[in-house]
């Protein structure tokens, strides 16, 4: 799976199935996570965000799963959709600072292709 | 509300040539970074604005320079360009310890 470090460069699906990205992160102290897609040529686009207080959040046809004993972190989209097609980050952050702001790191993301 | 908007949307340069990257957002957002893109990559931070008034480096600062004109416009300049450079740009905005909202990005071409 993905990671803020390696990742699983293609995912292809059928439209209709289930679809689970997974990404690791090796920050402890990581407390916010979040996806994002991106479709070609577009800048990124926030899907669903999860803090470290939470195991599960839901979306529309969207869940995110937080493991932070194995430091894992899944996406999963419900009868995925052509439009799903398009690249799949996970990012994180730490602590909020006390200055402000919100420093994500990115992992290096995840194509996913969904088969007519 | 335009969200983030960025400008140019492409640009080509000659090594050694100078560019400003402009960025600004409506959303009344404190926070604003700025990232590159590389091929087959993650987004990397170059610099962020916490609140109007301050900037710092991110993971990769050199060779660039940023100014936070104000709460809404946050400029990323290149004072001599390498091909090094040649990159995606994204600016991004947020209302302090949450999501990021980017925009359409910058193609910048150094030869």
């Amino acid at each position: 799976g993905e990671s803020v470090g390696l990742h699983l460069p293609t995912l292809s699906v059928q439209e209709g199935d289930n679809s689970i990205i997974n990404c690791a992160y090796s920050n402890s102290a990581s407390d916010y996570f979040i996806w994002y897609k991106q479709e070609s040529g577009k800048g990124p686009q926030f899907i669903i965000d999860i803090r470290s207080n939470m195991d599960k959040r839901q979306g529309q046809r969207v869940t995110v799963l937080l493991n932070k004993t194995v430091k894992h972190l899944s996406l999963q989209i419900a009868a995925t959709q052509p439009g799903d097609s398009a690249v799949y980050f996970c990012a994180e952050s730490g602590p909020p600072p006390t200055g402000g702001g919100n420093k994500l790191t990115f992992g290096t993301g995840t194509q996913l292709k969904v088969e007519l | 509300n335009a969200g983030v908007t960025q400008t140019p949307k492409f640009q080509v340069l000659k090594t050694g040539q100078s560019m400003t990257l402009q960025c600004a957002q409506d959303m009344n957002h404190n926070s604003m970074y700025w990232y590159r893109q590389d091929p087959g990559m993650g987004l990397r931070l170059i610099y962020y604005s916490a609140s109007e008034g301050t900037t710092d480096k991110g993971e990769v600062p050199n060779g660039y320079n940023v100014s936070r004109l104000n709460k809404r416009e946050f400029s990323l300049r290149l004072e001599s360009a390498a091909p090094s450079q040649t990159s995606v740009y994204f600016c991004a905005s947020s209302a302090t310890y949450n999501e990021q909202f980017f925009g359409p990005g910058t193609r910048l071409t150094v030869l």
